[in-house]
């Protein structure tokens, strides 16, 4: 099992570019998440998919958008990059499964806006 | 004001002391608290999970919840350079696919 992967782990672009960040997870978890991470600001909810074919909007939605593509791949998409949205993006699922709701992250994604 | 509140640290201590790490929150309809561990560069992994008030033990690691005081903590034992990361705090009010709310994160460094 490779759990939950991410692509790609570095990425800089320039204002105004567009890129979509890949997540995929072999668990078969019904349940996905995008986050940011930014110094003393902790993770932020982008968006979250709690089953296939349904998304919603987390914290900090703005300037992104989302697709869940199956029930394995989640991707994340920046239409018009911005400097603002430079940060490190982890990607996560959740079975729902007792006796632990527990999330498994993937090991992130270094996106520079310049 | 922050649904979850954690002191950022950093926090630096000797190998083999006892390490008290807290987070408090606002919103009384959490139930579910977790613990999660980063190494640097790194995504974070689950270390600890507790349902409403009490304690958990796991090895040097003890989780307590306080729903009264909206108060939680995790205690390192014996630490060791290996728990250098930094721990957030993570809560949700129902179990399932739900959402967490995060802490900022405490960065913690066991000087040898």
């Amino acid at each position: 099992n490779a759990g939950v992967t991410q692509t790609p782990k570095f990425q800089v672009l320039k204002t105004g570019q567009s890129m979509t960040l890949q997540c995929a997870q072999d668990m078969n978890h019904n349940s996905m998440y995008w986050y940011r991470q930014d110094p003393g600001m902790g993770l932020r909810l982008i968006y979250y998919s709690a089953s296939e074919g349904t998304t919603d909007k987390g914290e900090v939605p703005n300037g992104y958008n989302v697709s869940r593509l199956n029930k394995r791949e989640f991707s994340l998409r920046l239409e018009s990059a911005a400097p603002s949205q430079t940060s490190v993006y982890f990607c996560a699922s959740n079975s729902g499964q007792a006796p632990r709701n527990e999330q498994f992250f993937g090991p992130g994604t270094r996106l520079t806006v310049l | 004001q922050k649904e979850v509140e954690q002191d950022p640290g950093p926090l630096s201590v000797p190998e083999g002391a006892i390490v008290s790490l807290n987070c408090t929150y606002s919103n009384s309809a959490f139930q579910y608290f977790m613990w999660y561990r980063q190494y640097s560069r790194k995504g974070p992994e689950l270390l600890m999970y507790t349902y409403s008030s009490g304690n958990k033990e796991d090895g040097r690691f003890t989780a307590q919840v306080d729903k009264s005081s909206k108060y939680i903590s995790l205690f390192i034992r014996d630490s060791q350079p290996s728990d250098s990361a930094t721990y957030l705090c993570a809560m949700s009010a129902n179990f399932g696919n739900e959402k967490l709310t995060f802490g900022t994160g405490t960065r913690l460094t066991i000087i040898p």
